[in-house]
């Protein structure tokens, strides 16, 4: 199986700040990567599938980079409605598998 | 519009058997691959199933398999998890979830509709 590895586990940034979550898969899976958002009691949002494509609907300000291994989440300009947690998975092979989720908290 | 609607959650205990169903509407359900992920209180997501879309083939993990028995009916628009052998690890919020295709430069599959979950509680 994939082990998917996410950093931080949790943050604290202010509104406006520009946050970065990292994702590293335990082998190549080229550009199969998705990200989820997640508020609580809530089901996850799809935010980028393919590491960079935008979900529809999806504010700009969330955007994906990275192939291979190492990718990346970025969100330019965070709202408060964007204090959640995030998660990436890969879908490279079955089964599918999430990383341990990044908690974006209000500094 | 497009919707997931999970059901049959509730309280078992270890060794018994649930059955959660899941009823889809707003897009042609014989046309996709679904999942069922779960999440255990306080922790993160776990896909656990998938159906293919004419329910001829089913995948699941090793931590259910054996256990765990997906099946669909697509005259119904619905999707079915029957759980046996139930052990307080399969604690969690059952969400059923569509998987979709991407087409561009290869094919992408991403989980792009989720119900709101169900949850199961397995304790003595």
């Amino acid at each position: 199986d994939i082990q998917m590895t996410q950093s931080p586990s949790s943050l604290s940034a202010s509104v406006g700040d520009r946050v970065t979550i990292t994702c590293r898969a335990s082998q190549s899976i080229s550009s199969y990567l998705n990200w989820y958002q997640q508020k609580p009691g809530k089901a996850p949002k799809l935010l980028i599938y393919a590491a960079s494509s935008l979900q529809s609907g999806v504010p700009s300000r969330f955007s994906g980079s990275g192939s291979g291994t190492d990718f990346t989440l970025t969100i330019s300009g965070l709202q408060r409605e964007d204090f959640a947690t995030y998660y990436c998975q890969q879908s490279y092979s079955t089964p599918r598998t999430f990383g341990q989720g990044t908690k974006v908290e209000i500094k | 519009q497009v919707q997931l609607v999970a059901s049959g959650g509730g309280l078992i205990r270890p060794g018994g058997s649930l059955r959660v169903s899941c009823a889809v509407s707003g897009f042609t359900f014989s046309d996709y691959y679904m999942s069922w992920i779960r999440q255990a209180p306080g922790k993160g997501l776990e896909w656990i199933s998938y159906i293919s879309n004419t329910g001829n083939t089913t995948y699941y993990a090793d931590s259910v398999k054996g256990r765990f028995t997906f099946s669909r009916d697509n005259a119904k628009n619905s999707l079915h998890l029957q759980m046996n052998s139930l052990r307080a690890e399969d604690t969690a919020v059952y969400y059923c979830a569509r998987e979709i295709n991407y087409y561009g430069g290869g094919s992408y599959e991403a989980f792009d509709i989720w119900g709101q979950g169900t949850m199961v509680t397995v304790s003595s």
